[in-house]
């Protein structure tokens, strides 16, 4: 498809365990986006990117979250030793360049369970 | 400090009347806004969009009104129909810095339309 595509699309693990998801943006798109939805809350900003940089690494809520991105396309979004507190709805978005009038574009996201 | 509020959690409409979904924000940096429509176990789907230099912005059902002076947004839904039924978030990006773009959103309303 076309659109921005993220897997997996549901991972349960133990705590403690480290995971990856991985987001493939919309082809062409320069900017992409890594947000996390807890239940309850609203969509909270973690990084972004500008082709393989990460101009503004402050969202991450902690040192054990990490993300990459390889090429100007695929992003994989790392977090080690996982907590109950990560549990959350991790979404990637990409827009074909940076700016606030670029809509970004969503994938379905990936629903991460910690037990 | 919640720099972007949908102070309504929730909205009950019938079917072919006007759904009104509102925004406030608090930042007046915030130059250009977005509003997002988002359906279970999906990601959020790019509505509409509106400029600070517009009050007004309409695209077939759907219409974005802004009033700067009041910080306040809304979208017009008219009319409405049982698929509009979903989660709306209003967004703002920032306008530059080194999160030029990241997405500020709402908490989001839930709008159920009834047939």
């Amino acid at each position: 498809g076309a659109g921005v595509s993220q897997s997996p699309s549901n991972k349960v693990t133990e705590k403690g365990k480290d995971v990856e998801l991985r987001c493939d943006p919309i082809s062409g798109h320069t900017a992409l986006y890594w947000y996390r939805q807890s239940l309850g809350q609203g969509l909270e900003f973690l990084i972004y990117f500008q082709g393989n940089s990460a101009p503004d690494k402050s969202g991450l809520p902690s040192d054990r979250f990490s993300a990459e991105r390889t090429g100007g396309s695929v992003s994989t979004l790392t977090i080690q030793r996982t907590q109950q507190e990560d549990s959350a709805v991790y979404l990637c978005a990409s827009s074909l360049a940076m700016g606030g009038s670029q809509p970004q574009h969503f994938g379905d996201g990936t629903r991460l369970s910690i037990l | 400090d919640q720099q972007v509020k949908q102070n309504s959690p929730s909205l009950s409409v019938q079917e072919g009347r006007i759904s009104i979904l509102n925004c406030d924000y608090t930042n007046s940096m915030f130059d250009y806004f977005l509003w997002y429509k988002k359906y279970p176990a999906e990601g959020p789907t790019f509505l509409i969009s509106i400029s600070s230099i517009k009050d007004k912005n309409e695209d077939g059902r759907f219409t974005v009104f802004l009033n700067k002076s009041a910080k306040h947004l809304s979208l017009h839904i008219v009319p409405s129909q049982p698929g509009d039924s979903a989660v709306y978030f209003c967004a703002a990006p920032n306008a530059g810095g080194t999160s030029y773009g990241k997405l500020t959103f709402g908490q989001g309303t839930i709008l159920t339309v009834h047939p």
